[in-house]
């Protein structure tokens, strides 16, 4: 099937500062990707749709300055957690479409511990 | 109501079991079923997936969509210690557009 990575799996930063998280199609070109945060116990929650070369599209009350979302190329995206705060704590998953089926396949996630 | 309802659990079986997980859901526009299996801090992974009414089987899982009662199921057959983990069911109306996920039931096969 479809592969999915992302990177890094776990980080930990200091509250102030950017974390860039990295999601990458290794076998097929993804025409779109999507972002979620999930909390613990709890359901994926949709932040942003990104297709390639275009800007994302956030998800109502997601900040759109603070989760900066690049779509590079057919296989990359990248979250950037912008002065991160101890709220932004959370696992953070990405997904991609375009592979076969059409149907959208997930990266192993990012968990993300601001201090 | 919400767009998909989906039992959170838990659920608890024991080994050999035949497991049953169900959702339920409103909008009549979904096209495409697909059911994930996450285990605890990883990422969603694709089981089965299903774009018209009917069964689709691959090996101990069977996915079952009745349109006509806005109603999908997953069937886990001689369930293993290894099948516990959050299942969840996910819909869109077309491939690429972001999944409606349930809320996920908490699987338990207990050995």
């Amino acid at each position: 099937g479809a592969v999915v990575s992302q990177h890094p799996s776990w980080v930990i930063c200091k509250s102030g500062t950017s974390v860039k998280i990295e999601c990458r199609s290794l076998d097929f070109q993804a025409t779109t990707m999507f972002w979620y945060r999930q909390f613990p116990k709890q359901s994926l929650m949709l932040m942003a749709t990104s297709n390639e070369g275009s800007k994302a599209t956030y998800e109502q009350g997601v900040e759109k300055d603070k989760f900066l979302i690049n779509h590079a190329s057919l296989t990359l995206s990248t979250l950037t957690v912008t002065s991160a705060h101890p709220e932004d704590s959370s696992f953070y998953i990405c997904s991609a479409t375009g592979g076969p089926p059409d149907t959208q396949y997930f990266g192993p996630g990012t968990r993300l511990t601001v201090l | 109501q919400k767009e998909v309802e989906q039992d959170p659990g838990p659920l608890s079986v024991p080994e050999g079991a035949i497991v049953s997980l169900n959702c339920t859901y409103s909008n009549s526009a979904f096209q495409y079923f697909m059911w994930y299996r996450q285990y605890s801090r990883k990422g969603p992974e694709l089981l089965m997936y299903t774009y018209s009414s009917g069964n689709k089987e691959d090996g101990r899982f069977t996915a079952q969509v009745d349109k006509s009662s806005k109603y999908i199921s997953l069937f886990i057959r001689d369930s293993q210690p290894s099948d516990s983990a959050t299942y969840l069911c996910a819909m869109s109306v077309v491939g690429n557009t972001p999944l409606v996920f349930g809320k996920g039931t908490r699987l338990s096969v207990i050995a």
